[in-house]
């Protein structure tokens, strides 16, 4: 079975903060894609990150960053020096090589000016 | 606009009615997926095309739900006789190739339904 498990349902940091957001996956196939999306107000999931199972190297991209860890089952996502933009609904996702995606149950982000 | 579309943005339906919700995907994308998501919750599967041909429908919570894509490209979301449970947006999503494992989908803005 493929489940992911966003524990934290809403944090609130105040702006220039740092902030990660956890996500654990269960799966039992050896090649599976993790993925990252924000959803704002508006309501459009954007896509922020995919990574294979095979590559476990973390990931920068200006003030985001990814750890994904086999060994805990976990793909956690730091947002450092928060900024009021980044307040949002942020999805992690599961996909192994069938056709559906898995999504948590999201965790809202409120960065406070 | 080369993103995912879907029209409309917001629909209103009185129990029993029909609706019919469509997506446009990114031109040259060949998977195309729907979504229903709860308030409070992640998107859940519905069905999955490959160009035209319906590959997965596991998702579909009943037979009054219908999903189809004549020409490999737009897709339409049909529901009959909504219920109030029917109430979520419904999130459509493409991709450039056909397996979903493998490559990133990208998201329209969604169709919140409303049943009254």
């Amino acid at each position: 079975a493929q489940k992911v498990t966003q524990a934290q349902t809403e944090i609130s940091v105040v702006e220039k903060e740092d902030v990660t957001l956890d996500c654990v996956y269960e799966t039992r196939d050896t090649t599976y894609y993790l993925f990252w999306y924000k959803q704002p107000p508006s309501g459009e999931l954007v896509f922020l990150i995919r990574r294979n199972s095979f590559d476990e190297q973390n990931e920068i991209s200006g003030r985001y960053s990814w750890n994904f860890q086999k060994s805990t089952s976990s793909f956690n996502f730091t947002i450092t020096a928060s900024q009021v933009v980044d307040s949002a609904v942020y999805f992690c996702a599961l996909a192994n090589t069938g056709n559906q995606f898995y999504f948590g149950t999201g965790t809202s982000l409120t960065v406070i000016p | 606009g080369a993103g995912v579309s879907q029209s409309p943005r917001y629909k209103v339906a009185k129990r029993g009615q029909d609706v019919a919700l469509r997506c446009d995907p990114i031109s040259g994308h060949v998977s195309l997926f729907w979504y229903q998501q709860a308030l409070g919750q992640g998107p859940e599967f519905l069905t999955y095309f490959q160009n035209e041909a319906q590959l997965d429908k596991s998702g579909l919570p009943s037979d009054r739900f219908f999903a189809e894509r004549p020409e490999g490209s737009v897709s339409t979301l049909k529901i009959q006789r909504t219920q109030q449970e029917d109430s979520a947006v419904y999130l459509c999503a493409s991709s450039l190739a056909g397996t979903s494992g493998t490559d990133t989908q990208y998201f329209g803005p969604g169709t919140r339904l409303t049943v009254l």
